[in-house]
């Protein structure tokens, strides 16, 4: 089936730093990738739809300076959090559909940011 | 734009037992109905989906109902085993908009 992988799983850094988190579909081909963030005990919150060579569409309320996302490739989006904060600490989780078609999300295996 | 409500929070019962997880959605365009198991700091796997042209769709233990008047769907899972235990999430989706909706979780106990 389909894989999408998603690095690195766990990262710890100092506040005010950027971290960069990279989704990559391995045997397809993604024109769309989609960015959750799940806190603690709770339900994965759509951040951004990632088109590849064009601009991320963002929901409301997501900071689009602050979640930087690139989709350069059919294979590879990644999202940055920049000058990250202790209130940016979640799992980030990204999923892809394959560009043929069909109506199935294929979710990376997440990332857990903790911003000391 | 859609919103899914999903209950109970928490389901806990015992080995053998039925559990059943409801949902409903507000969007009447959406089509595309899946089922998602998450454990721990894992990825959610999808368990099975059910598509708008159709009332029911059983895998083994699992099944899914969907009303599209009322707009809404349940889990159904037979035999419960402890292994079932996890976080169950349903999710909507109008497959023109691409966008997939998640509802709350429902925490899933299974005591032997």
């Amino acid at each position: 089936g389909a894989v999408v992988s998603q690095h690195p799983s766990r990262v710890i850094c100092k506040s005010g730093t950027s971290v960069k988190i990279e989704c990559r579909s391995l045997d397809f081909q993604a024109t769309t990738m989609f960015w959750y963030r799940q806190f603690p005990k709770k339900s994965l919150m759509l951040m951004a739809t990632s088109n590849e060579g064009s601009k991320a569409t963002y929901e409301q309320g997501v900071e689009k300076d602050k979640f930087l996302i690139n989709h350069a490739s059919l294979t590879l989006s990644t999202l940055t959090v920049t000058s990250a904060h202790p209130e940016d600490s979640s799992f980030y989780i990204c999923s892809a559909r394959d560009h043929r078609g069909g109506e199935k999300l294929f979710f990376g295996s997440g990332t857990q940011l903790s911003v000391l | 734009g859609e919103n899914v409500e999903q209950h109970p929070s928490t389901l806990s019962v015992q080995e053998g037992d039925s559990a059943v997880i409801k949902c409903t959605y507000s969007d009447s365009a959406s089509n595309y109905f899946p089922w998602y198991k998450q454990e721990l700091g894992k990825r959610p796997q999808l368990i099975i989906d059910i598509r708008s042209n159709v009332g029911e769709k059983k895998d083994q233990r699992i099944a899914v109902t969907l009303n599209k008047t009322a707009k809404h769907f349940s889990l159904h899972i037979t035999e419960t085993q402890p292994e079932d235990s996890a976080v169950y999430f349903c999710a909507a989706i109008n497959t023109g908009f691409q966008k997939l909706v998640f509802g709350t979780g429902t925490r899933l106990l299974v005591s032997p």
